[in-house]
């Protein structure tokens, strides 16, 4: 499985976007840029995911770089309850069902009142 | 509509004891998979299985067997736990039948176990 690597850490402020960067060089054509987000005691949520383009969801935005090396998950007004680890995660779209979610240790966002 | 649920949400064990956690999801998704989560850690895959009948080990698959006899069902069992074992367990589903662009991954509260 393709690598992906995100900073350990990062601090917003609240009503402030958040851009969370996460790389991935060695991507492949046919991984899939997944998000997922755990808050504190709680199961992980899936929040947004794509390929190649852009995509927007309620919860958040993504935007891939045009080699794919590189995406940045984006809260555009960040909440208190937006506090949590963000994983970005790379899932092979061939083979549908056996492709696997495999986690890393993620990005702790803290957010400030 | 539940959901993924995991019973117990606690549990205390002593070493070499059994015992079976569960999951249950009513979403009639065909792919579950059960997940470890240790201090500091991402989650790490034990088990996953494809639909019923059908099961396969994730990464750190030693200690625990599943099975999959309903679409619903996909409990986890540990035949003699060991202190190595206390974790936080997640159970994940997902559908398998439509384009990956549609669905992702939903996740139980999990089921925090200590083995003493």
């Amino acid at each position: 499985d393709a690598k992906t690597t995100q900073p350990n850490s990062m601090e917003s402020n609240e009503e402030e976007p958040v851009h969370l960067p996460c790389n991935h060089s060695t991507i492949s054509g046919t991984d899939y840029i997944h998000w997922y987000r755990q808050l504190p005691s709680q199961g992980p949520e899936y929040v947004i995911h794509g390929l190649t383009s852009n995509v927007n969801n309620r919860m958040a935005s993504l935007a891939i770089a045009e080699d794919r090396k590189s995406s940045t998950l984006i809260l555009h007004r960040a909440t208190l309850r937006d506090a949590a680890v963000y994983y970005c995660i790379l899932r092979d779209g061939r083979g549908g069902a056996t492709n696997k979610l495999i986690f890393g240790t993620g990005t702790l966002l803290a957010v400030q009142p | 509509n539940a959901g993924v649920t995991q019973t117990p949400k606690f549990q205390v064990l002593k070493t070499g004891q059994s015992m079976t956690l569960q999951c249950a999801q009513d979403m009639n998704h065909e792919y579950m998979s059960w997940y470890r989560q240790d201090p500091g850690m991402g989650l790490r895959l034990i088990h996953y299985s494809v639909g019923a009948g059908i099961t396969d080990q994730g990464e750190v698959p030693n200690g625990y067997n599943v099975s999959r006899s309903t679409t619903e069902d996909f409990p986890l069992r540990l035949l003699s736990a060991a202190p190595s074992q206390t974790s936080v367990y997640f159970c994940a589903s997902r559908r398998t039948t439509v384009p990956m662009w549609d669905y992702g991954y939903t996740f139980g509260s999990g089921t925090r176990l200590t083995v003493v």
